[in-house]
């Protein structure tokens, strides 16, 4: 079964671009979350996507947006980049919600994006 | 203030040696995660669990919920071992149910 797939691996954008954010989940698994990882704040929630909803929210700015797709691809965009937005980004897939029981999460490999 | 604290932030260890790495959080979880993130990113769950023990190979993870706290260890480290280990939870309760809150990571180096 192949794993949790992100598109790009890197990416490298200036300040005020928009970036638009892919991962495919593990076939099957039908929530998607979405991290931010930065040396300064660690792993932080993005947010959650069950289903084509949004389940949960983290403490991001309103730039920060994501959605799902029937298949249960997931992008996530980030406008008006700004210098602090550069981190490692990584998405997790489960078979369940993450409110719901028990349900182990399989992480990405991540993109980097790096603002200028 | 972080709600879910790890220790040691580094940590480093001959091989063979015995490794403990703890974490502890503020209120009640549902579950605690235990992951392995390698230079370049890339993260491995390596537990879940909401009670007692788990082993798998040389490593091992305990939860006591009463006392908010877990511990990973890792029985004869190796030098393959060296990475970052991060605890995440998740809370059972209000708004922030469902979410995965993480420590900081804990930096562990196995010289041969």
């Amino acid at each position: 079964k192949a794993g949790v797939t992100q598109t790009p691996r890197y990416l490298i954008k200036t300040r005020g671009q928009q970036v638009t954010l892919s991962c495919s989940p593990i076939s099957g698994h039908r929530s998607v979350s979405w991290y931010q990882q930065t040396p300064g704040q660690g792993l932080q929630f993005l947010f959650e996507y069950f289903s084509e909803t949004q389940r949960n929210k983290g403490n991001f700015p309103g730039r920060f947006s994501g959605r799902q797709f029937s298949n249960s691809r997931s992008e996530m965009n980030v406008s008006t980049l700004e210098l602090g937005d550069s981190a490692l980004y990584l998405c997790a897939s489960s078979l369940g919600s993450q409110a719901g029981p028990l349900n182990e999460q399989f992480f990405g490999p991540g993109t980097r994006l790096t603002v200028l | 203030k972080n709600e879910v604290e790890q220790s040691p932030q580094n940590l480093t260890a001959q091989e063979g040696e015995f490794i403990t790495i703890n974490c502890s959080y503020s209120v009640g979880i549902s579950a605690l995660h235990w992951l392995q993130q390698h230079p370049g990113g890339g993260i491995v769950s390596l537990f879940m669990l909401s009670s007692g023990k788990k082993k798998h190979g040389r490593l091992i993870a305990t939860i006591n919920i009463q006392e908010k706290h877990s511990s990973l260890h890792i029985t004869a480290s190796h030098p393959r071992d060296s990475a970052v280990y991060i605890c995440a939870v998740r809370f059972d309760r209000g708004s922030t149910l469902g979410r995965l809150y993480f420590g900081r990571g804990t930096q562990l180096t196995v010289w041969p």
